[in-house]
């Protein structure tokens, strides 16, 4: 079964460094995706950046960069150069492939990383 | 253009009521999807629709009904409320497949 897996349900960075949080996944399946999403404590999930199973550059977005170890069956998202506003919720997600061909875009969610940044 | 919204956003129903709640978009996504956010349970998938008149059963969709009579609007209801539904419920739409899905606000759903 695909499952997503995020070792740290909590994590303290001092503002403007980098963090890494980690994101492993399982799955058996030669094309799939991975997403990050951020929630705020205001509780709205805000899409960050995309990875695609067959995409051969990690993807970035800003101070959003994805670390994709496709071997390892890694997708860590680093976030460089943390902001008091980068203090949230990020989750971890994975499309789920469809069945007879049939693509349906369902996500398989991890069960989320806090992030606190501090001054 | 408002994306996603949600409608309430918060409620809180008696045991064996019923209810229902409304996604709405604005974008001509085919997609759409209903999740419940439960604590240290990431986001699990309830049911969904890959197009106008379609449904069909996430993760968890017990206790749960959804209709899509129309391409912007995505229907969940509870016929018959439970405490163990208590959760925030999360809406979300896809342009297709290899889109990311963009979420609406929430709605807080209490069941005492």
């Amino acid at each position: 079964a695909q499952k997503i897996t995020q070792t740290q349900p909590g994590m303290f960075v001092q503002e403007k460094e980098a963090v890494t949080l980690d994101c492993t996944y399982d799955t058996s399946d030669q094309s799939y995706g991975l997403f990050w999403y951020k929630q705020p404590s205001s509780g709205e999930m805000i899409f960050l950046i995309y990875q695609g199973s067959y995409d051969e550059q990690n993807a970035t977005e800003g101070r959003y960069s994805l670390n994709f170890q496709k071997a390892r069956k890694s997708a860590n998202l680093v976030i460089s150069a943390s902001q008091l506003g980068d203090s949230a919720m990020y989750f971890c997600a994975m499309r789920e492939a469809g069945f007879y061909g049939g693509a349906t875009n369902k996500l398989i969610f991890g069960t989320g990383t806090l992030l606190a940044v501090q001054p | 253009n408002a994306g996603v919204t949600q409608t309430p956003k918060f409620r809180v129903l008696k045991t064996g009521q019923s209810m229902t709640l409304l996604c709405a978009q604005d974008m001509n996504h085919e997609y759409m999807y209903w999740y419940r956010q439960d604590p240290g349970m990431g986001l699990r998938l309830i049911h969904y629709s890959v197009g106008e008149g379609t449904t069909a059963k996430g993760e968890v969709p017990d206790g749960y009904n959804v209709s899509r009579l129309k391409k912007q609007n995505f229907l969940l209801g509870l016929e018959s409320a439970a405490p163990s539904q208590t959760s925030v419920y999360f809406c979300a739409s896809s342009l297709t497949e290899v889109y990311e899905q963009y979420f609406g606000p929430g709605t807080r759903l209490t069941v005492t």
